[in-house]
């Protein structure tokens, strides 16, 4: 079974903060996602990595940074939390095949 | 780019009724298309696919069924139980970007 974990599933940060978000899978896989997720909009692609130390911005990359210094390990960073940040944030990875697998979830409020 | 489209985004069925959600992508290049459901405070979970070599594919009371011309692609439930009751996403796999493109979600609600 594909594992994939998220470091909380609940955050509440204060505005201006920097904020890791992490996020590890155990399954050699090569494609890693971050998405934010809100009601109504679905899921937003912030950014994604294709390989170690290689990332992609998706369609929302404004106000994050990514980190991908090892396989299964990809990280996501706010450099400054703002109010509109608070989210749901949704880790993925993808096989071969492309199907991806998701983490559970953090649930980041900034206050 | 490819982008998705995904109709209703509320549907309400009898339990026992069948249910229907239905997609459009605009990259005739898309060649993978997902489905998944994300029951309430879950992380979405894929419960079928198809790839554009198959017009059709089945998993007990699920199937999906892909048109390459129309460019649509559906997801059909059959014999609806409370526990199909989530939201479902489409997605369509744009190849050269490595990423999918996903449909904004359809609130799926089984009446008792």
């Amino acid at each position: 079974d594909v594992k994939v974990t998220q470091s909380s599933r609940y955050l509440v940060k204060r505005t201006g903060e920097k904020v890791f978000l992490e996020c590890v899978q155990d399954m050699d896989h090569e494609n890693m996602f971050w998405y934010r997720q809100d009601p109504g909009l679905g899921l937003r692609l912030i950014y994604f990595s294709y390989d170690v130390k290689m990332k992609e911005k998706g369609d929302i990359p404004e106000g994050y940074s990514v980190s991908r210094e090892k396989k299964e390990r990809f990280s996501l960073i706010l450099e400054s939390a703002s109010t509109n940040q608070t989210s749901m944030y949704l880790c993925a990875s993808s096989d071969p095949d492309r199907k991806q697998y998701f983490g559970p979830g953090t649930r980041l409020t900034v206050t | 780019g490819e982008n998705v489209e995904q109709h209703p985004s509320t549907l309400s069925v009898q339990e026992g009724d069948s249910a229907v959600i239905k997609c459009t992508y605009s990259d005739s290049a898309s060649n993978y298309f997902p489905w998944y459901k994300q029951e309430l405070g879950k992380r979405p979970q894929l419960i079928i696919d198809i790839r554009s070599n198959v017009g059709e594919k089945k998993d007990q009371r699920i199937a999906v069924t892909l048109n390459k011309t129309a460019k649509h692609f559906s997801l059909h439930i059959t014999e609806t139980q409370p526990e199909d009751s989530a939201v479902y996403f489409c997605a369509a796999f744009e190849g050269g970007n490595y990423q999918l493109i996903w449909g904004a979600g359809t609130k799926l609600i089984i009446k008792p």
